[in-house]
């Protein structure tokens, strides 16, 4: 699975859309990325996820960049529970070998302020 | 339908003691990933168990071994438990492991002392 690179913090006002980058320029043709967020001592939470086109649902939006090599999450109206670790993960798609493993980084620590 | 469970929630232990971690998945869900969780080394794969069968397996220390039931329940096992065992476990459902989206349980916090 490709490597991704995302920002280690980031703040929001509560309210405002918050915009969580991810780099992944060693994606491959048919891998996926995916979102997770986790919030403190929680088991990870699935978001959404895409692979060329933009992805909306109810929790969030994905954009992802023609080349694929970066891509944007966005939670349109931040609230205080939104406040979690966001985890961008590159993985192969359905048929794949990884058999079950999901490689998680760092992730980026979003705090939403009042 | 209901989440993947995990039982039990905290699990308080003495190093040399063993422990067995349970996960049932979701209805339907054939793949159970587990995972370890520590503040140094962050979410960590354990291993994968489809139909029985461990098919994936993380660079982790024989002491943890897991499987799974033919209900797809799967269970995890750490022998000779160390303090650097002390952490989140969590494990993971899917339909069949090889892309399909992972849902999560809460986990079980173990601390080992």
């Amino acid at each position: 699975d490709a490597k991704t690179t995302q920002p280690p913090s980031m703040d929001c006002a509560e309210g405002r859309a918050a915009n969580l980058p991810c780099n992944h320029s060693t994606i491959s043709g048919n891998e996926y990325v995916y979102w997770y967020r986790q919030i403190h001592s929680q088991g990870p939470q699935y978001i959404i996820h895409g692979l060329k086109n933009n992805e909306t649902n109810e929790m969030a939006s994905l954009i992802i960049t023609e080349d694929r090599k970066s891509s944007t999450l966005i939670l349109p109206h931040a609230t205080l529970r939104d406040t979690a670790v966001y985890y961008c993960i590159v993985r192969v798609p359905i048929g794949g070998t990884s058999y079950g493993k999901l490689t998680f980084g760092q992730g980026t620590i979003l705090t939403v302020h009042p | 339908k209901a989440g993947v469970t995990q039982t039990p929630r905290y699990l308080i232990k003495t190093r040399g003691q063993q422990v067995t971690l349970s996960c049932s998945p979701i209805s339907g869900h054939r793949s159970v990933s587990w995972y370890q969780q520590t503040p140094g080394q962050g979410l960590q794969f354990l291993f994968e168990y489809f139909s029985e069968t461990q098919r994936n397996k993380g660079n982790f220390p024989g002491r943890f071994s897991g499987r799974q039931f033919s209900n797809s329940r799967s269970e995890m096992n750490v022998s000779t438990l160390e303090l650097g065992d002390s952490a989140l476990y969590l494990c993971a459902s899917s339909l069949d492991g090889t892309g399909n989206t992972q849902y999560f349980g809460p986990g079980t916090r173990l601390l080992v002392l």
